[in-house]
C-alpha cells in the first residue's frame, strides 16, 4: 500500500455521462497530480494541485476539471464522456509544490466508456 | 516542450540475461531523472538520479545518468520472470520560482522475461 488511495478501482459508464474520480494523498503530502494513461499515449500529465490551489495544468480537456479540498483529497471530474476517454487514471502525491524527488502513485482508476 | 524518449519500446529476454534500457531527454532546466517500474497498476519508484556518472544500485538493478549527453540507462542483470514489467523514465525540471515541475514521462519499455 503506497498510502495514496484512489476510488473507485474500476468504472464502466456510457458515452455522454459524467464521472468523478477520487484521490486521497499520502499523509503529509500537499501536492496531488492527475495523470491519464492510455495504451497509445503513455502517462500524460493532466493537472496538479498544491494545498488546495491549482498549480500546473497539462493536456487536460475542457470537459475535465479537478479540485483539491481543505482535507487535501482531490477529485477529477470527467464529463460528456467519449470512447477515447477510456484509460487508467492515476493520482500521485508529493510533499511539496514540485516533484523533484518523485511521486507516490495510487493504484489507479480504470475507466471504460462504452 | 519537454521530451523524454525511451528505447527499446519492447524487449523479450530469457531468465538470466542482462538487459539495458535507455532513456534520453530534451528538457529545459533539468532537475532530476527518475526510473519507475510498473507491473499491473501503480508505478513504483526505483531510482532518482541528479548527478552525472554516479551509479545508483539496488540489487540486480543499477542506473547511471549522463547529463552531458542527456541520457540515462537502467541495467538489470540476471533477469528473473518477476522483472517483467513496464519500466518508465521520468524527468523533473525546475521552474522559475526554484521549485520543480511535475514529472514528464517517457512512453516506457515493456520488458518480458521468459522462463
Amino acid at each position: 500500500d503506497s498510502g495514496v488511495t484512489q476510488t473507485p478501482k474500476h468504472l464502466i459508464t456510457a458515452t455522454g455521462q459524467r464521472v468523478t474520480l477520487r484521490c486521497s494523498p499520502r499523509s503529509g503530502d500537499l501536492s496531488v497530480y492527475w495523470y491519464q494513461q492510455s495504451l497509445d499515449q503513455g502517462l500524460q500529465f493532466l493537472i496538479q494541485y498544491y494545498n488546495g490551489e491549482e498549480r500546473a495544468k497539462g493536456n487536460i480537456l475542457e470537459r475535465f476539471s479537478a479540485q483539491q479540498f481543505p482535507d487535501l483529497h482531490s477529485e477529477l471530474n470527467l464529463s460528456s464522456l467519449e470512447l477515447g476517454d477510456s484509460a487508467l487514471y492515476f493520482c500521485a502525491s508529493s510533499p511539496n509544490t514540485g516533484a523533484a524527488y518523485g511521486y507516490t502513485f495510487g493504484s489507479g482508476t480504470r475507466l471504460t466508456v462504452v | 516542450e519537454d521530451k523524454v524518449v525511451q528505447s527499446p519500446l519492447s524487449l523479450v529476454v530469457h531468465e538470466g540475461d542482462t538487459v539495458t534500457l535507455n532513456c534520453s531527454y530534451e528538457v529545459t532546466n533539468f532537475r532530476s531523472l527518475l526510473w519507475y517500474k510498473q507491473e499491473k497498476k501503480a508505478p513504483t519508484f526505483l531510482f532518482m538520479l541528479t548527478s552525472s556518472g554516479i551509479e545508483k544500485k539496488s540489487g540486480r538493478l543499477s542506473s547511471i545518468l549522463d547529463k552531458k549527453e542527456l541520457f540515462s540507462i537502467l541495467n538489470i542483470t540476471a533477469t528473473q520472470t518477476g522483472d517483467s514489467a513496464v519500466y518508465l523514465c521520468a524527468v523533473s525540471t525546475f521552474i522559475s520560482s526554484g521549485s520543480a515541475r511535475q514529472l514528464t514521462f517517457g512512453s516506457g519499455t515493456q520488458l518480458t522475461v521468459l522462463p
